[in-house]
């Protein structure tokens, strides 16, 4: 298996613009986590799902960001307008089962979005 | 609430010391607790876990941590640093929901030749 995909690796907009993230999981997981980090804030759980439905999204900053999972297969994480504040490294990870299983993620190598 | 709170931020040991990263947690539940490494410019990646049984757990590059219940710890050890050790070290702990895994502010951790 090729890992956790993710794309773009590096994303460069102003502020104002739309940006999406994209996030291909190991095939076969059923967990898929989206992470941003900051040196301020470090590693903040932003959303996850399960079986394709958002379990928990209290993460999410606010209503700029969102969030889907239309198949098993890919993610997006969306923010519209983006602004400078964003700018981090945001990353897709993803995990099988219940129990120990469920939380030995295996992370994407992250996307490096920088809002001018 | 869980929550975990990984002391010290930045470690500096010299190569072929004793590596000694702190973790304490919070779980309102039977804790599993995990630690991951972060390489530069890359995503984490996990090095042990601790679910049940043996508190005394191996990892991978030479790394264990023991589970220390009464002390509600989790501190990662490595009896001798390589140079190649040096990334950042992310404690963890399961959620309620048990899908969930909250991370620790991380800790950097610089070896010295």
């Amino acid at each position: 298996d090729a890992g956790v995909i993710q794309s773009p690796r590096h994303e460069v907009t102003e502020m104002g613009q739309e940006v999406t993230l994209r996030c291909k999981p190991i095939s076969g997981h059923d967990y898929l986590f989206w992470y941003r980090q900051t040196m301020m804030r470090g590693l903040e759980l932003l959303i996850y799902f399960n079986n394709n439905v958002p379990i928990d999204d209290s993460g999410m900053p606010e209503d700029r960001f969102s969030a889907k999972m239309p198949n098993a297969s890919f993610s997006t994480l969306k923010i519209q307008p983006s602004e400078p504040r964003d700018s981090a490294v945001y990353f897709c990870a993803s995990s099988f089962g219940q129990g120990g299983g469920a939380n030995v993620l295996t992370f994407g190598a992250g996307s490096r979005l920088t809002v001018l | 609430a869980q929550s975990v709170t990984q002391l010290g931020s930045h470690v500096s040991v010299s190569e072929g010391a004793l590596v000694l990263l702190r973790c304490n947690y919070s779980s309102s539940v039977p804790p599993y607790l995990f630690w991951y490494v972060q390489y530069p410019n890359q995503g984490l990646q996990l090095l042990l876990k601790y679910t049940t049984g043996a508190t005394l757990v191996k990892g991978i590059n030479g790394f264990e941590a023991e589970f220390k219940k009464s002390e509600t710890s989790f501190h990662l050890t490595k009896p001798s640093a390589h140079m190649s050790d040096a990334a950042e070290y992310f404690c963890a702990v399961r959620g309620p929901p048990p899908g969930k895994l909250i991370f620790g502010q991380g800790t950097t951790l610089q070896v010295k030749p």
